[in-house]
């Protein structure tokens, strides 16, 4: 099973900070199978980015993803106040299909 | 629009089974797949299984609920279902059903969810 370990686990920033959230597998995803959710209190998740780096429909450009391997990154460039959310990274290369713990994102 | 949307969410007591139903409209079911995933209060989120809406014989669930869980679709109403056996108080959580777009391995990402069913375990 592969195991991603999100870091940090709680990032304290201000609207127009820039992000970054970190996310490592314990085995290559050599597909780079790696898709980031959002979380908001009392919501479902919802898809940011998939494919490592491709930002899903409706997602504003401030969200980027990158990385490849074992190392991936979630940037956002300038926090607005509806960022402020649980954001989890997702392997969906090999079964199990396994998710981070996640990143809090605080003001 | 793609809407997902759950029902069967209740409370059950420990050694019971639950059922939980995912109607989906809005694309072509037999297009893609559902998975199931589930989150325990306060915690992460699991992914436990993943069946086709192609067709029932493409399917997997995770190890760890193997024997306990069973995945079904009807393609006349396409809906998907969870069932989960011998529940005990670990299994309290928010189920949610997602929308995969591979319908022949079950590699993929999620791009629609249900809103959710809070299952939750007691006596």
């Amino acid at each position: 099973e592969i195991v991603l370990r999100q870091s940090p686990g709680t990032l304290s920033l201000s609207p127009g900070e820039r992000a970054t959230l970190s996310c490592r597998a314990s085995q290559s995803l050599t597909t780079s199978s790696l898709a980031w959710y959002q979380q908001k209190p009392g919501q479902a998740p919802r898809l940011l980015i998939f494919g490592a780096l491709s930002r899903a429909t409706g997602i504003p450009d401030r969200f980027s993803g990158s990385g490849s391997g074992t190392d991936f990154t979630l940037t956002i460039s300038s926090l607005e106040s509806e960022d402020f959310a649980v954001y989890y990274c997702q392997q969906y290369g090999d079964s199990p299909y396994t998710f981070g713990q996640g990143t809090k994102l605080e003001i | 629009q793609v809407h997902l949307v759950q029902s069967g969410a209740g409370v059950r007591k420990p050694g019971a089974s639950v059922q939980l139903s995912c109607k989906t409209s809005g694309y072509a079911f037999t297009s893609f797949a559902v998975s199931w995933v589930r989150q325990a209060p306060g915690q992460g989120l699991e992914w436990m299984g993943w069946i086709s809406g192609y067709s029932s014989a493409y399917a997997k669930t995770a190890q760890k609920f193997q024997g306990r869980v069973r995945l079904t679709t009807d393609t006349s109403t396409n809906t998907a279902y969870l069932d989960l056996r011998s529940l005990t108080s670990d299994d309290t959580a928010v189920y949610y059903c997602v929308r995969c777009n591979d319908i022949l391995s079950g590699n993929c990402f999620f791009d629609y969810w249900g809103q959710g069913a809070l299952v939750s375990v007691s006596s």
